[in-house]
């Protein structure tokens, strides 16, 4: 079955040093997510790429984050700096209208900021 | 806007009772709703989903779940719960008026199964 691969699945950083996180979506999926879940909580979509573009990054500190899709396949999300408040796991997910729109998540990354 | 609540921080049941974990949404249009559940250090796995058609909808690990339409609610429910069910789940809807683009998760209820 095919899965969202996301790297690293644990980080430990400093504050205000930079951290990226990847995603290799599901084969063929054009709609790529990446949420922020923190402890506890439901999770947030942070930035919603359809195949290279960006469609909704409204929730996304873009003063600290950024996140791409060069070649609409793969993405990055960056932050820099990093501040302890950023602790938090990190999924990414995609969809297809093949799939019926749902999305499947990966297994996410978690952050860790010291 | 769309909203999604899940009334319930926690649910707890003993094993092979039947469960329900409630979920009630708001959208301007019709909805597509979800359910999703999340293990420990895990991502969310997909359980099931409604788009249209028959109200009871029957998805992964012997859940289903039921649209009511009036009552605005997709309550998750399974007739014989077990140990194994315990776990993060979440109720999520995408507004199929608004383009469709944006999924609203729940913020989570908690299923306590015990032994």
């Amino acid at each position: 079955e095919a899965e969202v691969a996301q790297s690293p699945r644990y980080k430990i950083t400093e504050k205000s040093q930079a951290v990226a996180f990847w995603c290799d979506p599901i084969s063929g999926h054009a709609t790529l997510y990446w949420y922020r879940q923190i402890l506890g909580q439901g999770p947030e979509l942070l930035v919603q790429f359809q195949d290279e573009s960006v469609v909704d990054d409204s929730q996304l500190p873009k003063d600290r984050f950024s996140a791409e899709r060069l070649k609409g396949v793969d993405s990055t999300l960056k932050i820099q700096p990093a501040e302890l408040g950023d602790s938090a796991m990190y999924l990414c997910a995609s969809s297809s209208p093949r799939s019926g729109n749902t999305i499947y998540f990966g297994e996410g990354s978690w952050l860790t900021v010291v | 806007a769309q909203s999604v609540a899940q009334p319930e921080d926690q649910v707890n049941v003993a094993e092979g009772n039947p469960l329900t974990v409630k979920c009630t949404y708001s959208v301007s249009g019709n909805p597509y709703l979800f359910w999703y559940v999340q293990y420990p250090n895990r991502g969310l796995q997909f359980l099931l989903k409604y788009i249209t058609g028959d109200n009871l909808v029957k998805g992964s690990y012997g859940f289903e779940a039921e649209f009511n339409k009036s009552q605005t609610s997709f309550h998750l429910k399974k007739p014989s719960a077990l140990v194994s069910d315990s776990a993060l789940y979440f109720c999520a809807v995408r507004d199929l008026n608004t383009g469709g683009f944006k999924t609203i998760f729940g913020a989570g209820t908690r299923l306590f199964v015990k032994a």
